[in-house]
């Protein structure tokens, strides 16, 4: 069974400019998170969605970033415009969101960003 | 503010011996925690959990151990491998499905 797929891999932009990161969730999950993980910290949770539905968007700096997920699947984020502080790596990550293991969420490899 | 801490930033262990990973949190509302692994490049892989109903659980060479008064846990692998050289996070969880993230552990294990 396939992981979540994340792409790309890594983006080097200017500031001012915009960046754009895209997730696949493993199949059959209804969760999907994205998070940033600065250097030396733990993710910290960006926003959740409940198949198409973002429950929980508090930590979206909402100025600058959007995410979407159409149709309940594959999800976009992104930034616009960057700044150099939006320099991290960008985590996706899905859950089944119920049931007994509903919890465990399983990563994506990530995005690192750099904003010069 | 970290409702999840780590305090200890790295750990080196030799080969065979054990790892004590420990995690703080302050939320008493938490019920759920887990462990995350996570080599270089890659994203976090999920280790082992644990529910608040119970204070030990165990899979193979990890064990995860649970104080819910002293609000602590801590992970035990035993015996440790090279393998297990990796950054070690641990996340809780109050109501829903948002979790809460420490800020690592780097365990190396020398063989």
């Amino acid at each position: 069974e396939a992981g979540v797929v994340q792409s790309p891999r890594y983006k080097i932009i200017e500031k001012k400019q915009p960046v754009a990161f895209w997730c696949n969730p493993i199949s059959g999950h209804n969760t999907l998170y994205w998070y940033r993980q600065n250097l030396g910290q733990g993710p910290e949770l960006l926003i959740r969605y409940e198949n198409e539905e973002a429950v929980d968007d508090s930590q979206l700096p909402k100025d600058r970033f959007s995410a979407e997920r159409l149709k309940g699947v594959d999800s976009t984020l992104k930034i616009q415009p960057a700044e150099l502080g939006d320099s991290a790596v960008y985590l996706c990550a899905s859950s089944l969101g119920e049931g007994l293991l509903g919890y465990e969420q399983y990563f994506g490899p990530g995005t690192r960003l750099t904003v010069t | 503010d970290q409702q999840v801490k780590q305090n200890s930033p790295s750990l080196s262990v030799q080969e065979g011996r054990i790892s004590i990973l420990n995690c703080d949190y302050t939320n008493s509302m938490f019920d759920y925690f887990l462990w995350y692994k996570k080599y270089p490049a890659e994203g976090p892989t999920f280790l082992i959990s644990i529910s608040s109903i119970k204070d030990k659980n165990e899979d193979g060479r990890f064990t995860v151990f649970l104080n819910k008064s002293a609000k602590h846990l801590s992970l035990h692998i035993v015996p440790s491998q090279p393998g297990d050289s990796a950054v070690y996070f641990c996340a809780a969880s109050g109501t829903g499905n948002q979790f809460y993230f420490g800020t690592g552990t780097s365990l190396t294990v020398i063989p």
